[in-house]
């Protein structure tokens, strides 16, 4: 299995710049596309899509969240943080069965 | 609006079954894969099993696999779980989710508690 590697936590300032990486044990990109993909989850809420193939923002995601990397490095950004933007953040990757995700990253206010 | 919502979820003891429903709406069913992903109280998010548009392919994680059954009826736009012989650990929300290789719509999620 693909193991995709997040920090717990992260603190940041709002206003800020905050940048959540994930690091796969494997490659998960192809000669065509960067199969790694970000979540937002609040509590109590159901997980959204953000970010599809490494950068490309899903739909009614403000500008603000960007995503970027490839083969085993990948990094979410969120400039600047708002309040609302406090959640758990995952990555997925689907190069290869089984989908596996990261274990999370929790973004809090400084 | 796409709109994904799940039903069927509750208590059941271990070694009984349970099966999960998926109302589709809001796009054409019979287009897309469509995916179960679970997450246990306080945990991380797991992907459970996927089921191609027309239903001709499906693909289980290893836990699961022989016990749970995905399936779909694209002329009700319905997504199924059917899980037997449960077990505590898949004590979870179930959501229902549309999968191009990514999970973009999702639902509310269903709880589903296996415990005597």
């Amino acid at each position: 299995d693909i193991v995709l590697t997040q920090s717990p936590a992260l603190a940041v300032s709002l206003g800020q710049r905050a940048t959540i990486s994930c690091r796969a044990s494997q490659s998960v990109s192809t000669s065509s596309y960067n199969l790694m993909h970000w979540y937002q989850q609040k509590p109590g809420e159901q997980p959204k899509l953000l970010i599809y193939d490494a950068s490309n923002l899903a739909s009614g995601i403000p500008v603000r969240f960007s995503g970027s990397g490839s083969g085993t490095d990948f990094t979410l950004t969120i400039n600047p943080v708002q309040a609302d933007d406090i959640a758990t953040y995952y990555c997925q990757q689907s190069r290869e069965l089984p989908i596996t995700f990261g274990s999370g990253t929790k973004l809090e206010i400084k | 609006e796409v709109q994904l919502v799940e039903s069927g979820g509750g208590l059941v003891q271990p070694g009984r079954s349970m099966k999960l429903s998926c109302a589709a709406s809001g796009f054409t069913f019979s287009n897309y894969g469509m995916a179960w992903v679970r997450q246990a109280p306080t945990k991380g998010l797991e992907w459970v099993a996927t089921i191609s548009y027309d239903g001709s392919s499906t693909y289980y994680r290893d836990s699961v696999k022989g016990r749970f059954t995905i399936s779909r009826d694209n002329a009700k736009s319905t997504l199924y779980l059917q899980m037997n012989s449960l077990r505590s650990e898949d004590t979870a929300t179930y959501y229902c989710t549309r999968e191009p290789h990514y999970f973009d719509y999702w639902g509310q999620g269903v709880m589903v508690t296996v415990s005597s």
